[in-house]
């Protein structure tokens, strides 16, 4: 089956730098996704990574190394609207391209 | 706008009761989804249609089924609720190329008494 880890809570001030980690277990595993979700609202995609290496989109970046199953979620000058909980989801090949996602890690940054 | 679509945003049950969530998406995706949330539990897939014609078993398919009516639209249905299946419920549609991105419905919230 598939698994991840990730933490269930990260707590940062605003401005700081913070880092996000998830470890998973799969079998065919095509790539790692990051999904932003606020408190009653839906999870919204970040980013995507399919090969080793960091991926930046503004403010917020991802990493992979598929050697170690690991990557993280790396957000700088953090905001009070980052606030927010954090998915990673693998995606692998069970017969179809199916999404699994971890249990989310809650940031909570303060002023 | 562009997006998914789900109905209803709330409802609450009486145990024994049937519904059926309905989801629709106007992105021509291929493949949808339905996940469920519970605290702590991140999203769990419930079941998925990976094109029009098929569905498959998730990982907590038990108690639920599904109708994929069309392209744009795919069904959750519970034929006899249960307290346990009190839970967030999200459609999902995603694009195969690229990222393969899920986009998600704004969810539908479900008490069953």
């Amino acid at each position: 089956g598939q698994s991840l880890e990730q933490p269930s809570e990260v707590t940062a001030v605003e401005g700081a730098i913070v880092q996000i980690n998830c470890t998973y277990q799969t079998s065919g595993f095509y790539g790692l996704s990051w999904y932003q979700q606020h408190d009653g609202g839906a999870p919204t995609f970040l980013s995507y990574n399919a090969l080793d290496g960091l991926e930046e989109t503004g403010r917020f970046s991802s990493f992979l190394s598929r050697s170690d199953s690991y990557g993280y979620l790396l957000l700088q000058e953090l905001q009070m609207k980052d606030s927010a909980s954090y998915f990673c989801a693998v995606k692998w090949e069970g017969g179809s391209y199916i999404p699994t996602f971890g249990r989310g890690t809650s940031l909570i940054v303060h002023p | 706008n562009a997006g998914v679509t789900q109905t209803p945003k709330f409802q609450v049950l009486k145990t024994g009761q049937s519904m059926t969530l309905q989801c629709a998406q106007d992105m021509n995706h291929n493949s949808m989804y339905w996940y469920r949330q519970d605290p702590g539990m991140g999203l769990r897939l419930i079941y998925y249609s990976a094109s029009e014609g098929t569905t498959d078993k998730g990982e907590v398919p038990n108690g639920y089924n599904v109708s994929r009516l069309n392209k744009r639209e795919f069904s959750l249905r519970l034929e006899s609720a249960a307290p346990s299946q009190t839970s967030v419920y999200f459609c999902a549609s995603m694009d195969r190329s690229g990222a393969n991105v899920l986009t998600f419905g704004a969810g539908s919230r479900l008490t069953v008494l």
